[in-house]
């Protein structure tokens, strides 16, 4: 079935860097855009950036600007969101979620990772 | 940046009972939004898209509205299984999106 299947949780310490990756499995990985959502504990929703697995390219939230870097493996199907100078307020679940898009109805995120916990402590 | 506000943040309410959510963005975005309910330590799950389409699965109880700048998410009849958090998202920026802060559904 269609499913994104994210790496475990992490532990870090401040000033250090985190690598979380996503695997796509049934359906043609460079067809559609990964995103990536974190939601800190208790908190809503925030959106990090995006990218094209086709092309790479990528676009990013003003703020993770320099500090966020998503990049794919397209022959193991794999997105991967790398944050630096990790900081406590990046403790948060980090979600891939995929973006669908038709021409009738426009994009959504239908279908979602499990979410990957990472943590950022002394 | 557009902006999402959700009213209200908490909802408490009973099985059966009927729940509407708002969600107003910071300037106009056609049709380009979507609802996704959350879970405790689950991922979002996508509901409606493009303000009133029924994702595949999800129960016809729920039903999306609006256009522009005002959207709603309704629930017809709670059942147990609805009381979760609410989000609204807007899509009309590619690939600039944004989440609303949330409507956490509680049993009365």
């Amino acid at each position: 079935q269609v499913q994104l299947v994210q790496s475990g949780a992490e532990v870090k310490k401040p000033g250090a860097s985190v690598k979380v990756s996503c695997k796509a499995s049934g359906y043609t990985f460079t067809s559609y855009d990964i995103n990536w959502v974190r939601q800190a504990t208790g908190q809503g929703l925030e959106w990090m950036g995006w990218m094209n697995p086709n092309s790479g390219n990528t676009g990013y939230a003003q703020k993770f600007q320099g500090r966020v870097t998503m990049t794919r493996n397209t022959s193991i199907s794999t997105a991967y969101m790398e944050l630096s100078s990790l900081r406590s307020e990046d403790t948060a679940v980090y979600y891939c979620a995929r973006r669908h898009y038709d021409f009738w109805s426009g994009p959504r995120f239908d279908i979602w990772g499990q979410g990957t916990m990472v943590t950022v402590s002394s | 940046d557009i902006q999402l506000t959700q009213s209200p943040s908490f909802l408490s309410a009973s099985v059966g009972d009927r729940v509407t959510i708002t969600c107003r963005a910071s300037q106009g975005i056609s049709s380009y939004l979507a609802w996704y309910q959350q879970k405790p330590g689950k991922a979002p799950k996508l509901l409606i898209y493009a303000a009133s389409t029924l994702q595949s699965g999800v129960p016809s109880r729920f039903s999306g509205s609006g256009s522009g700048t005002e959207f709603t998410l309704t629930i017809s009849s709670l059942q147990p299984e609805d009381f979760a958090t609410y989000y609204c998202q807007q899509l009309n920026s590619y690939p600039w999106y944004t989440f609303g802060q949330g409507t956490k559904l509680e049993i009365k």
